[in-house]
């Protein structure tokens, strides 16, 4: 069926540097891909999101990368704070009844 | 703007217990969302509602019924409550009207069902 994933459960970093999330997708027809931060004990935020005929978007310290030969996603975090300790999500629309299909999460640790 | 917002945020329930979860969102949304989220993993659409008047299933609706009462508010019911329930709830809301697939979530409730 279905499905999005991701490669990485969580992800360690050393302060200042860049992040790197993983995400995989499995439906070559998905049209829309978003990534949210969730923040321990809060609702999930959104970060950015890319359409299907785009390959890169940028955002404020973020960068998001659509491969979609290879039915890959990922985000980019720049310099990466302590502020951006959380779990990251990636999701995908396949379909034209606006359900977002979610993948599992990974958590970004940041060693100071 | 107060975005969306849940009632209760903690809930304890004994099995076969009920309860309504609420949710109530002020941005003049048209589409809101129940999702659950267990420990260590992603989040799974309970039920939706795309417009006010309409309602449909998620990925696992069973046990679970929802109330789209006005355009601004999406009640969830847990009829008879079971271990399984335990997670926490999220509420979203969304407005295809903008052309945007950006979902607001709210708080969260955190159930637990002994």
């Amino acid at each position: 069926g279905e499905s999005v994933g991701l490669h990485l459960p969580t992800l360690s970093v050393q302060e200042g540097d860049n992040s790197i999330i993983n995400c995989a997708y499995s439906n070559s027809a998905s049209d829309y891909f978003i990534w949210y931060k969730q923040e321990s004990g809060k609702g999930p935020q959104f970060i950015i999101d890319i359409r299907s005929n785009m390959d890169k978007r940028q955002g404020q310290r973020v960068t998001v990368l659509l491969n979609k030969t290879v039915k890959h996603l990922s985000l980019q975090i720049a310099a990466t704070q302590p502020g951006d300790s959380a779990v990251y999500f990636c999701a995908e629309i396949p379909d034209s009844n606006y359900q977002l299909i979610w993948g599992a999460g990974t958590k970004l640790i940041i060693k100071p | 703007n107060a975005g969306v917002t849940q009632t209760p945020k903690f809930q304890v329930l004994k099995t076969g217990q009920s309860m309504t979860l609420q949710c109530a969102q002020d941005m003049n949304h048209n589409s809101m969302y129940w999702y659950r989220q267990d420990p260590g993993m992603g989040l799974r659409l309970i039920y939706y509602s795309a417009s006010e008047g309409t309602t449909d299933k998620g990925e696992v609706p069973n046990g679970y019924n929802v109330s789209r009462l006005n355009k601004r508010e999406f009640s969830l019911r847990l009829e008879s409550a079971a271990p399984s329930q335990t997670s926490v709830y999220f509420c979203a809301s969304s407005d295809w009207a903008t052309y945007s697939y950006e979902q607001y979530f709210g708080p969260g409730t955190r159930l637990t069902v002994t």
